[in-house]
C-alpha cells in the first residue's frame, strides 16, 4: 500500500480562522514532508519531519505550524493567514529522510484563503 | 542559476511517437535522481527513480549522465494518457524539482 491521505480535499477559510489540515499514511515511513504548490509551478518544500521530529523548515511563516503527533501523521495548523497562501498543499512520506528513497504524495489540500 | 532545469514545453506530439525529454542539474554532488508524473489538478506521482545505468520500464526509458549532469526520459509509443506534466526531481540533502516539461499527445 503506498498510500498517503490528506484530508480535507478543498478548504475555503478567512484570514481570521484556525484550520487544520491532516496527513496520515501507513507504510511505516519515518519522514514525513509539506510542500505547497501554486498553479503551474513545481511543489515547494515547507517542512520536513524525520522520525516525529522537525528537521528542516524553509523559513516558512510562522502562521504555520506543522505538527506530528505520531510516526503516521502530519498535520498543518492553519492561522491568519493571507489570500495568497491559496494553493494546494501536498504531503509526502519516504522511508526515511535518506537520499535514495522515494517520496509519495497524498492528493492535497486545495486551500482557498478569502 | 536553479538546481534543475526542465524544457517546459508544451511538447506536441502524435499518438504513436517518440519523444524525450531533458533535465540538467547544478550540483554535481546530487545523490538520487526521479521523474514524476503530475496530472492537471493532482499530486505527483512517481514514475521511475533513474539509476546510473540507465533503467527502462515498458514504454518508458530513463538515463543519468552524471559527467554532464543531466538526467532524460524516453517515452515510446506514446499514448492519450501519457498526456501530463513531467517532473525531473533530484535529491542532494532534500528533494529539488524541476518546473516541469508539459507533454500533450494528440490523437
Amino acid at each position: 500500500d503506498t498510500e498517503v491521505t490528506q484530508t480535507p480535499k478543498h478548504l475555503v477559510m478567512g484570514m481570521t480562522n484556525k484550520k487544520s489540515l491532516k496527513c496520515e499514511q501507513h507504510m511505516g515511513h519515518r519522514a514525513m514532508y509539506w510542500y505547497k504548490q501554486k498553479a503551474k509551478k513545481p511543489p515547494e518544500l515547507m517542512f520536513v519531519y524525520s522520525y516525529e521530529k522537525l528537521s528542516i523548515n524553509e523559513s516558512v511563516p510562522s502562521r504555520f505550524s506543522p505538527e506530528c503527533p505520531n510516526s503516521s501523521l502530519l498535520n498543518l495548523h492553519l492561522h491568519a493567514l493571507q489570500p495568497e497562501d491559496s494553493a494546494l498543499y501536498l504531503c509526502a512520506s519516504s522511508q526515511d529522510g535518506a537520499s535514495y528513497n522515494e517520496q509519495f504524495f497524498g492528493p492535497g489540500t486545495r486551500l482557498t484563503v478569502l | 542559476r536553479k538546481e534543475v532545469e526542465q524544457d517546459p514545453g508544451p511538447f506536441n506530439v502524435p499518438e504513436g511517437a517518440t519523444v524525450a525529454f531533458n533535465c540538467t542539474y547544478s550540483n554535481s554532488a546530487s545523490q538520487s535522481f526521479f521523474w514524476y508524473r503530475q496530472d492537471c489538478r493532482k499530486e505527483p506521482k512517481l514514475l521511475m527513480s533513474v539509476y546510473s545505468s540507465g533503467n527502462e520500464d515498458g514504454r518508458f526509458t530513463a538515463q543519468l549522465n552524471r559527467a554532464s549532469q543531466y538526467i532524460s526520459l524516453l517515452i515510446r509509443d506514446s499514448k492519450l494518457s501519457d498526456s501530463a506534466t513531467y517532473l525531473c526531481v533530484v535529491n542532494f540533502n532534500k528533494f529539488y524539482f524541476g518546473s516541469g516539461t508539459k507533454l500533450n499527445v494528440k490523437p
